[in-house]
């Protein structure tokens, strides 16, 4: 998507390990968002940013941490992978001014932990 | 707490109309948003409407809006196969929205 990617697309990582996804945006969005998609749980909130070094949980952050050093990138961690964070992450940018078009998404990132 | 709900599927068949129906709780949305995703990408905006509009148009969608009951819709014309897709309703009453779980729209010759 315009404006907006994530890496990696794909990643198999081990039980136990740290990964790391990026979201790099180049719209100079204030909002940033990480959800993960499920089957049978629709989009669900895990971290969310409103500038730089603000950051606030979601419905589902146990296990993950976000950071986000610059406007244009938002990371997301999980510190000790689980096979329940087996997902598809999605990062969203919005921006602050411009509420009536919504969300921007990226392709998102499809972790697997074995 | 906020909640959006949506069927889960839809199937209809080629050159129909499709109705996609959601219903939210949170009052105070201002704008509510259709979004599609295809297989193996994100989500993209679809569509929006204000939350002091009843309908909106655009070329083959139909946006209709109940503030009363809290019910929104999407009707797509003349559905296509390309159209298969998943639909997530969602409300944007603040800056963290809150989703649907998506209808799946299954479009057959």
């Amino acid at each position: 998507d315009a404006g907006i990617t994530q890496s990696p697309r794909h990643k198999v990582t081990e039980t136990g390990t740290p990964v790391t996804l990026r979201c790099h945006q180049t719209e100079n969005h204030r909002y940033m968002y990480w959800y993960r998609q499920d089957p049978g749980h629709g989009l669900r909130l895990i971290h969310y940013s409103y500038g730089v070094k603000d950051t606030d949980k979601g419905e589902v952050s146990d296990g993950y941490s976000v950071s986000r050093s610059k406007t244009e990138d938002f990371l997301l961690t999980l510190e000790s992978a689980t096979s329940s964070q087996t997902s598809v992450y999605f990062c969203a940018i919005r921006d602050a001014g411009q509420t009536n078009y919504g969300y921007t998404f990226g392709s998102g990132t499809r972790l697997t932990v074995v | 707490g906020e909640d959006v709900e949506q069927s889960l599927f839809l199937s209809v068949r080629e050159g129909d109309s499709s109705v996609i129906n959601c219903t939210y709780t949170d009052s105070s949305s201002t704008y509510l948003y259709w979004y599609k995703q295809e297989p193996g990408a994100g989500l993209q905006l679809l569509t929006y409407i204000f939350s002091n509009m009843d309908m909106k148009q655009d070329q083959r969608l139909t946006v209709l809006l109940n503030k009363k009951d809290k019910h929104l819709s999407l009707r797509i014309a003349d559905t296509q196969t390309g159209d298969s897709a998943i639909y997530f309703c969602a409300e944007g009453g603040s800056y963290i929205p809150t989703f649907g779980r998506g209808t799946s729209l299954i479009v057959h010759p």
